[in-house]
């Protein structure tokens, strides 16, 4: 059975840029995963930040940003922010009507 | 506005059952893609199950043939029924909108409690 794959935690200096990453244990991400990207924070319900690979949703800053790169599909933070310290969840398509998420990334900024 | 407000989460006993809702409104449940995610005490999000605007459903391995999903559209209302409850079943169930559908934006409800014990 194939895993989707997050670096379990990040940390990341106010002002800095990181990129999440969401794999495969067997294979390539590709736009026909239709990777989407969620934030939690705790006692929250998640959001969704990006569907589709790179679209926003409403509302979320422009400092986040989807893409594919190389063989994963990536979340790009751009000047991080104090209230950007979250979970971060990617979910990926697996054909059959099945969806599944990564375990998550734990983002520090600090 | 679009709104999803999940119930009927709860404490059951191992082999129970309980039925989840989700009520719905800013937009009708039958012409959208709808999901349940979990998520247990401390861990991740799991998706659980969807069903689909022209009505066919798909479920996670972890609760295929125990768990069924299902929508009232006279009450514009999404349903999760669940059987044969297990203790790794316990976790917050969190009712979803267009969840990773390919040029919509997902929208979340807030979540109800389900506890399995005894």
């Amino acid at each position: 059975q194939t895993v989707v794959t997050q670096e379990p935690s990040f940390s990341v200096s106010p002002g800095g840029t990181v990129t999440l990453t969401c794999g495969l244990s067997s294979g390539s991400v590709s736009t026909d995963y239709y990777p989407s990207w969620y934030q939690q924070t705790p006692g929250q319900a998640p959001r969704t930040l990006i569907y589709s690979t790179n679209t926003r949703s409403s509302g979320v800053p422009d400092r986040f940003s989807g893409s594919i790169l190389g063989n994963k599909a990536a979340l790009t933070i751009t000047g991080a922010q104090a209230d950007d310290e979250s979970d971060y969840y990617c979910m990926l398509y697996m054909g059959s009507g099945i969806w599944v998420f990564g375990g998550g990334t734990k983002l520090t900024v600090l | 506005e679009v709104q999803l407000v999940e119930s009927g989460g709860g404490l059951i006993q191992p082999g129970g059952s309980l039925r989840l809702s989700c009520a719905a409104s800013g937009f009708t449940v039958s012409s959208n893609y709808m999901s349940w995610v979990r998520q247990a005490p401390g861990k991740g999000l799991e998706w659980v199950s969807v069903i689909y605007s022209g009505g066919g459903t798909y479920y996670a391995d972890s609760v295929k043939g125990r768990f069924t999903i299902s929508r009232d559209n006279s009450k514009n209302t999404l349903f999760l029924q669940m059987n044969s409850l297990r203790a790794e079943d316990t976790a917050v169930y969190y009712c979803a909108r267009d969840l990773g559908i390919a040029g919509r934006v997902g929208y979340w409800g807030q979540g109800t409690l389900v506890t399995v014990s005894s």
